[in-house]
C-alpha cells in the first residue's frame, strides 16, 4: 500500500482565498482523522470520520473550515476564507480501529499551508 | 482535559550516547501511550506502543516505560546513531483521541 497520500504538498495563498486540502487513507481503514499542527499548539485534532461520517468536529477552529468524506478513498478539508493565522501543516491520519485499542495511525506527510 | 509535556523540547549529543526523552501526562485513564518520530517535512511514524496494562515495549535500540500512577512514560535510545535525529512525539490516547505533547527535537552528531 502507498500509505496515506494528501495533496497538495505546499499551499501558498492569499488572506481570503478558498483552500481545498486532499487526503486518501489507506484501503480498508475505517477511520480518517485530520490534524492541524504549529509551533505555537503542536498537533491538534481538528476532525475523525468513522465509516465516512463525521464522529466528533469539536476540534475545528471555526465555522471557516469543513470537512467532508463522500467515500470510504476520499476526504477533503476546506478552509473558506482562508487567514494568515491558518498557517501551518495539516495532517491526515488513518486507522483500522479507534483509537484505544491496539491499533495505530498512520499518518500522511502533510500539506504545508501558507496564507499571506 | 489531558495534556501532555515533553521535555527537553531540544536535544544535541554526540554519536553513541545513551539518552531519555521524557513524557508526562495529567490524565492518568489512558488506553495507550505511543511515540512516534516525525523527520523534517514528513508525517508521523509510530515507533512503540504500550497499553495501559503494560510496564514498557521495546524495539531494538529503543524502549518505552510507561507510569501511569505517576503520569509519565520515557522513551529510551541506545548507541544513538545520527540517523535517530529526528523529532519525537510522545501521544496519550485517551477517549477517541490521542492528545499529542510538542515533541523533544534531538540532533545526534557523529
Amino acid at each position: 500500500d502507498a500509505g496515506v497520500i494528501q495533496s497538495p504538498r505546499h499551499e501558498v495563498t492569499e488572506m481570503g482565498q478558498e483552500v481545498t486540502l486532499r487526503c486518501k487513507p489507506i484501503s480498508g481503514h475505517d477511520y480518517l482523522f485530520w490534524y492541524r499542527q504549529t509551533m505555537m499548539r503542536g498537533l491538534e485534532l481538528l476532525i475523525y470520520f468513522n465509516n465516512n461520517v463525521p464522529i466528533d468536529d469539536s476540534g475545528m477552529p471555526e465555522d471557516r473550515f469543513s470537512a467532508k468524506m463522500p467515500n470510504a478513498s476520499f476526504s477533503t478539508l476546506k478552509i473558506q476564507p482562508s487567514e494568515p493565522r491558518d498557517s501551518a501543516v495539516y495532517f491526515c491520519a488513518s486507522s483500522q480501529r479507534l483509537a484505544g485499542s491496539q491499533e495505530t495511525q498512520y499518518f500522511g506527510p502533510g500539506t504545508r499551508l501558507l496564507v499571506l | 482535559k489531558q495534556e501532555v509535556t515533553q521535555i527537553p523540547a531540544a536535544l544535541s549529543v554526540p554519536e553513541g550516547e545513551n539518552l531519555v526523552l521524557n513524557c508526562s501526562f495529567t490524565d492518568s485513564a489512558i488506553y495507550n501511550l505511543q511515540w512516534f518520530r516525525q523527520d523534517p517535512g514528513k508525517g508521523l511514524t509510530s515507533l512503540l506502543l504500550i497499553q495501559s496494562s503494560q510496564r514498557e515495549q521495546t524495539s531494538g535500540r529503543l524502549n518505552a516505560s510507561l507510569d501511569k500512577s505517576s503520569g509519565r512514560s520515557t522513551l529510551y535510545i541506545a548507541a544513538s546513531q545520527p540517523g535517530d535525529s529526528a523529532t519525537y512525539l510522545c501521544a496519550a490516547t485517551g477517549f477517541q483521541k490521542l492528545v499529542f505533547g510538542t515533541g523533544t527535537r534531538l540532533l545526534v552528531s557523529p
